[in-house]
């Protein structure tokens, strides 16, 4: 079964330090993987995604993700956090589900808090 | 500009009441979804539609229902049966397709409170 996991549930960094969010997921082929952004009382906004090719992939807001097959891992990266990053990151998977739909399997998310 | 309304921002509920909770999207997508979301628990899915008057239950659909009258609008209705309903409720549409490659789009959800 699909499943994905974001060991962190809480990270603090400094302003203009760098950031990385951990992912791994579980998947019997190739991934689909998205990250979303989610501000507090807020929808969920699409960061960046990867579907094939290049295993670095570019999103918004500064944002890069790399995808590594071996490791089953879809990190999200950041070189340097601003304070308006401070938000819950969600990583999520796309699976099949009772046929062909577009299902998303979401981790549990990681709570970002930035030190000025 | 496109995207998603979900209404109202805050509902509260009483015991025994059922409510519904309103999806708008305005993307022309065919596929549309409902989450709840938890603290710690992330995004668990209720029910989705992935074209007009047919739709499917989710992981939790158990207590809720939904209508997919027209293309645009994805309705869910908390029942009483629904015995812990106080949380935050997110819609999402999509491009529907065969792949699971299509990204979901969020509105901004409404979060239900027990009166």
């Amino acid at each position: 079964a699909q499943s994905v996991t974001q060991p962190d549930i809480h990270i603090t960094v400094s302003e203009g330090a760098s950031l990385e969010l951990r992912c791994n997921y579980s998947y019997g082929a190739t991934p689909y993987l998205f990250w979303y952004v989610q501000s507090p009382g807020q929808g969920l906004q699409l960061l960046l995604k990867y579907f094939s090719g290049d295993t670095l992939v570019q999103g918004i807001k500064g944002f890069e993700a790399e995808f590594k097959r071996s490791q089953s891992s879809f990190n999200l990266r950041k070189p340097s956090v601003h304070w308006s990053d401070a938000a819950e990151y969600f990583c999520a998977v796309g699976g099949r589900y009772g046929g062909a739909t577009n299902k998303l399997i979401f981790g549990t998310g990681t709570l970002l808090a930035v030190q000025p | 500009d496109g995207g998603i309304t979900q209404s109202p921002k805050y509902l509260f509920r009483k015991e025994g009441q059922n409510v519904t909770l309103s999806c708008e999207q305005n993307l022309n997508h065919d596929a549309m979804y409902w989450y709840r979301q938890d603290p710690g628990q992330g995004l668990r899915l209720i029910y989705y539609s992935q074209i007009v008057n047919d739709f499917q239950k989710g992981d939790i659909a158990e207590g809720y229902s939904v209508s997919r009258e027209k293309k645009e609008s994805f309705p869910l209705t908390v029942t009483s049966a629904q015995k812990n309903p106080t949380a935050f409720y997110l819609c999402a549409s999509s491009i529907a397709g065969h792949g699971h490659d299509q990204p979901q789009h969020f509105g901004d959800g409404t979060r239900l409170s027990i009166l």
